[in-house]
This record gives structure tokens, C-alpha cells and sequence, in this order.
């Protein structure tokens, strides 16, 4: 069974630092993958996905992620930090058939970025 | 652009009520979910459907039942509520397609069961 492990329940930098946050899967073949971005309050919001071509990939509000086949990880990255950035960011993936009649979604367990001056 | 709206957003039940969740999506999407979040656990699926009249089982479906009368509508209702039902609710939907299609959420619902 496919799964998604997000290394550090909680990340603190400084603003203007480098952002990232480690996504892993385990999967036989790579799936599509996902980061999304809950704020305080709110629903969730895709940062970005990959499903086929470029392995780096842009999303919003300046955030990239690689996907490396060979270390099946999809690590999040933005190269500085801003304090809206402050939020809980998940990784999940969904397998490339459809399973089960749907899009099956799996989540880490969310990784809650602090951002401090 | 309103996309997944739920209601209601705070609710506080007591043991053994029950109560209906509301989802409603304006973006013609044919499938549409059911998910909840717990600290550490991410989000697990709790039932979903496919279309108008078809509903399935998810992750974590004990203690809760779903219905999908309307294409743009999905509730989730808790017959007999309980203190481990005390999580959020977040509704989503997607295009049915092929895998890998964005699943867009809702706003969520905050419920205590005390």
C-alpha cells in the first residue's frame, strides 16, 4: 500500500531563510504527487502537483518541489521565507490508475511551518 | 468564485445527537468527497462518491453515513454522535477523469462532540 512520510511534524526558520520540507513515498511505481497549504482556519489550497514531465515543479506564491524518482521523495521548497508563509503544508499522492472508481488522495501526516523575524 | 462551500462551519453536539454536514460545489464536478482531520493523521477519507446517487465507503466510514441526491450536493450525517467524532470535516470535489486530477476543498467544519 502506498504511503507518504513527512519528516518533521514542525519546522521553524527565520524570515528570508530557505524553506524545506521533506516528503518521501513508498510506492512500487511513482505516483502523482501533491503539496497542499492549510492555513489557520481555512480549507486547503494546492501549492502545486506533479504528474508527468518536468521533474521540478513551480507552484504558488514562489514554492517549487523535485520529484526524484530515485530517492522517492518530493521535497517543498522557497528559497526565502516570508511570515505569511506560516502555515501546515501535506504531501500526499495519488496512485496513476484510478483506484477504486476515484481519486484516491493519501496524506502525510503535515509538517506546520513557523515562520519568526 | 464560491468553488466547495460547507456548512455548518462551528458546531457543538452531545453524545448520541445527531446531525447533518452540508457540501455544495458549483464547478460541475462529478466526484465528491468526504475527509477528516485529526492532529499528527493528516486526512483520511470517509466516504466519497462517484455521481448523482452513488456513494462509497472510505477510510474511516464507521459512525457516519453520506447521501448524494444532487450532482452539486454531498451531505455527511452522524446518526448517534461520539466524543472520537470530534475532528474536522473537510468536503472536497474533482473532475471524474483519469488519476491525478486536483481534488479542490472546502472551507472545513469544526465539530466537538462533548
Amino acid at each position: 500500500a502506498q504511503s507518504v512520510t513527512q519528516l518533521g511534524s514542525h519546522v521553524s526558520v527565520s524570515e528570508g531563510a530557505l524553506v524545506l520540507l521533506r516528503c518521501n513515498y513508498s510506492s512500487s511505481v511513482p505516483p502523482y504527487l501533491f503539496w497542499y497549504v492549510q492555513y489557520p482556519n481555512q480549507g486547503l489550497q494546492l501549492l502545486l502537483k506533479y504528474t508527468t514531465g518536468a521533474t521540478l515543479v513551480k507552484g504558488i506564491n514562489g514554492f517549487e518541489a523535485e520529484f526524484k524518482k530515485s530517492e522517492t521523495s518530493f521535497h517543498l521548497t522557497k528559497p526565502s521565507a516570508h511570515m505569511s508563509d506560516a502555515a501546515e503544508y501535506f504531501c500526499a499522492v495519488s496512485p496513476l490508475e484510478l483506484t477504486g472508481g476515484y481519486n484516491k488522495l493519501i496524506f502525510g501526516a503535515g509538517t506546520r511551518l513557523a515562520v519568526h523575524p | 468564485n464560491a468553488g466547495v462551500t460547507q456548512t455548518p462551519k462551528f458546531r457543538v453536539l452531545k453524545t448520541g445527537q445527531s446531525m447533518t454536514l452540508l457540501c455544495a460545489q458549483d464547478m460541475n464536478h462529478e466526484y465528491m468527497y468526504w475527509y477528516r482531520q485529526d492532529p499528527g493523521m493528516g486526512l483520511r477519507l470517509i466516504h466519497y462518491s462517484v455521481g448523482e446517487g452513488t456513494t462509497a465507503k472510505g477510510e474511516v466510514p464507521d459512525g457516519y453515513n453520506v447521501s448524494r441526491l444532487k450532482k452539486q450536493n454531498f451531505l455527511l450525517g452522524l446518526e448517534s454522535a461520539a466524543p472520537s467524532q470530534t475532528s474536522v470535516y473537510f468536503c472536497a470535489s474533482s473532475y471524474r477523469s483519469l488519476s491525478g486530477n486536483t481534488i479542490y476543498f472546502g472551507e472545513g467544519s469544526w465539530l466537538t462532540v462533548v
